[in-house]
């Protein structure tokens, strides 16, 4: 069975420190890999999507970055965070014929 | 720009009460529309719809397409206080890598 790990469950970072969140998927291979930023009273934001090692495509501009190193392994990161980056961060994988996305359990940033 | 648009944003029943949840969208290249239902982090899938006028059912869920006038609903009979979550509305979009679009969500909350 195929499982998604996101770490860390929740961080507490002051504003203009680094950021880097690691999710990796267990039991398939050459998944399509997802960030989603959920702020509050907001629904799912795409932040970037991969559809394999090395390939990330942006879909909204911001001071994050996201890098694909393994097939498995989805790494969120920023330079400098900012007030406005708080949120839940959402990892995602699926198929590329599958219609459902899976989601990891999320992790709850606040910058201060 | 696509969109997703849910009403109501919150909804406060009683136990044994009907809802029906509302979803619209504007989005370019339509795949699919789903449903999510989250309730402390990760969404969890409900229903998938491609085709107009079908409806998918799951238990006391429900769920319809209107590819027409762009919009679903997603019905819960007899509600209990389990279904106390956020109910996710997203459009999948025919894009390479498969993306989605989510609208903000319908909080419910089932009193005793």
């Amino acid at each position: 069975s195929q499982t998604i790990h996101q770490w860390p469950a929740t961080l507490v970072q002051p504003v203009g420190s680094p950021l880097s969140l690691e999710c990796t998927v267990e039991g398939t291979s050459n998944p399509n890999l997802y960030w989603y930023r959920q702020a509050a009273g907001r629904g799912l934001q795409l932040l970037f999507y991969s559809v394999g090692i090395g390939q990330i495509s942006s879909e909204v501009p911001q001071n994050l970055s996201a890098s694909r190193p393994q097939d498995r392994q989805f790494i969120l990161s920023s330079k400098k965070l900012l007030l406005s980056d708080s949120g839940f961060y959402l990892c995602a994988w699926d198929r590329g014929n599958s219609y459902e996305q899976y989601f990891g359990p999320g992790t709850r940033l606040t910058v201060t | 720009e696509d969109k997703v648009v849910q009403s109501p944003l919150s909804l406060v029943v009683h136990e044994g009460d009907t809802v029906t949840l509302n979803c619209s969208y504007e989005v370019t290249n339509f795949r699919s529309l789903l449903w999510y239902k989250q309730e402390k982090k990760a969404p969890t899938f409900l229903f998938m719809l491609t085709s107009s006028g079908i409806e998918k059912k799951s238990g006391r869920l429900s769920s319809i397409l209107d590819k027409k006038e762009l919009s679903s609903i997603l019905n819960i009979t007899a509600t209990q206080t389990g279904d106390s979550a956020i109910y996710l509305c997203a459009v999948e979009r025919w894009r390479r890598g498969q993306n989605f679009v989510f609208g903000p969500g319908t909080r419910l909350s089932v009193l005793p």
